[in-house]
C-alpha cells in the first residue's frame, strides 16, 4: 500500500524567503503520481502542482516547484519568494494505484505541514 | 467555469435531524468525491462516484447516504448523526480518465449537537 510521510508538522519562514516542504513516499508501483495541495484556514483544498513518476523534468507552476528525487522517493515542494498569503496547511498526496475505477482515483494524503510566513 | 461549489457553508444539526449537503461542478468532470476532514488531519475519503455510479464506499456508516442525480451534482444525505461526525465535508471532482488532479470545493462545516 502507498504511504506518504510529511515530517514537518509546522514551519515558520520570513516573508520573501524560499521554503522547502518535505514529502517522502513509499510505493511498489512503477507508475504513480504525486500532488501538492494548499489548504488555507477557509478550508478549501487548492491544487498546486503534479508530478508523474515518468516525468523527466521537475514540475513547476509559477512560484511552486517540485523537487522530485525518484531514487530517494522524495517529492519536496519548493515555494520561492514566500508571501504572507502562503500561510496555510500543505498536503502531499499520492494517487493510489490499487483504487482506480473508470478514471476515478483515490488519493493517499500525508499528515500535512502548517506553514506560517512572518512579515 | 473551473470551480466546485458546495452548499451550505455551515450547518448545525441535532442528532435526530435529516439534512443534505450539496455539491455542484460544471467542468464536465465524470468523477466526484466526498471527503470528511477533522481538525488538523488530512481529508479522509468517504465515497467516489464515477460516471454517476458509486464506485468506492470506504465503509462509511449508513447514516451517510450519497446520491449522484446527474453528472454535475452530488448530494450527501445525513440522518441520525453523532457529535463525532462534526467535521469539514469536502466535495471534489476530477476529469476521469486521463485527468488526475482533483478540484475541491470550499467545504461544509458541519456541527452535530
Amino acid at each position: 500500500a502507498q504511504k506518504i510521510t510529511q515530517t514537518q508538522p509546522g514551519m515558520f519562514v520570513q516573508e520573501k524567503e524560499a521554503v522547502t516542504l518535505d514529502c517522502t513516499y513509499d510505493t511498489s508501483d512503477p507508475s504513480y503520481g504525486l500532488f501538492w495541495y494548499k489548504q488555507p484556514s477557509s478550508g478549501e483544498m487548492i491544487f498546486l502542482i503534479y508530478q508523474g513518476s515518468y516525468d523527466q523534468q521537475n514540475a513547476t507552476e509559477g512560484r511552486y516547484s517540485l523537487n522530485f528525487q525518484k531514487a530517494r522517493k522524495s517529492a519536496n515542494l519548493v515555494i520561492s519568494a514566500s508571501q504572507l498569503g502562503d500561510s496555510a496547511m500543505y498536503f502531499c498526496a499520492m494517487r493510489d494505484q490499487g483504487e482506480e475505477t473508470e478514471g476515478a482515483q483515490k488519493l493517499v494524503f500525508g499528515q500535512g505541514t502548517r506553514l506560517t510566513i512572518n512579515p | 467555469d473551473t470551480e466546485v461549489t458546495q452548499t451550505p457553508k455551515h450547518l448545525v444539526m441535532g442528532m435526530t435531524n435529516k439534512k443534505s449537503l450539496k455539491c455542484e461542478q460544471h467542468m464536465g468532470h465524470r468523477a466526484m468525491y466526498w471527503y470528511k476532514q477533522k481538525a488538523k488531519k488530512p481529508p479522509e475519503l468517504m465515497f467516489v462516484y464515477s460516471y454517476e455510479k458509486l464506485s468506492i464506499n470506504e465503509s462509511v456508516p449508513s447514516r451517510f447516504s450519497p446520491e449522484c442525480p446527474n453528472s454535475s451534482l452530488l448530494n450527501l444525505h445525513l440522518h441520525a448523526l453523532q457529535p463525532e461526525d462534526s467535521a469539514l465535508y469536502l466535495c471534489a471532482s476530477s476529469q476521469g480518465t486521463g485527468g488526475y488532479e482533483q478540484f475541491f470545493g470550499p467545504g461544509t462545516r458541519l456541527t452535530v449537537l
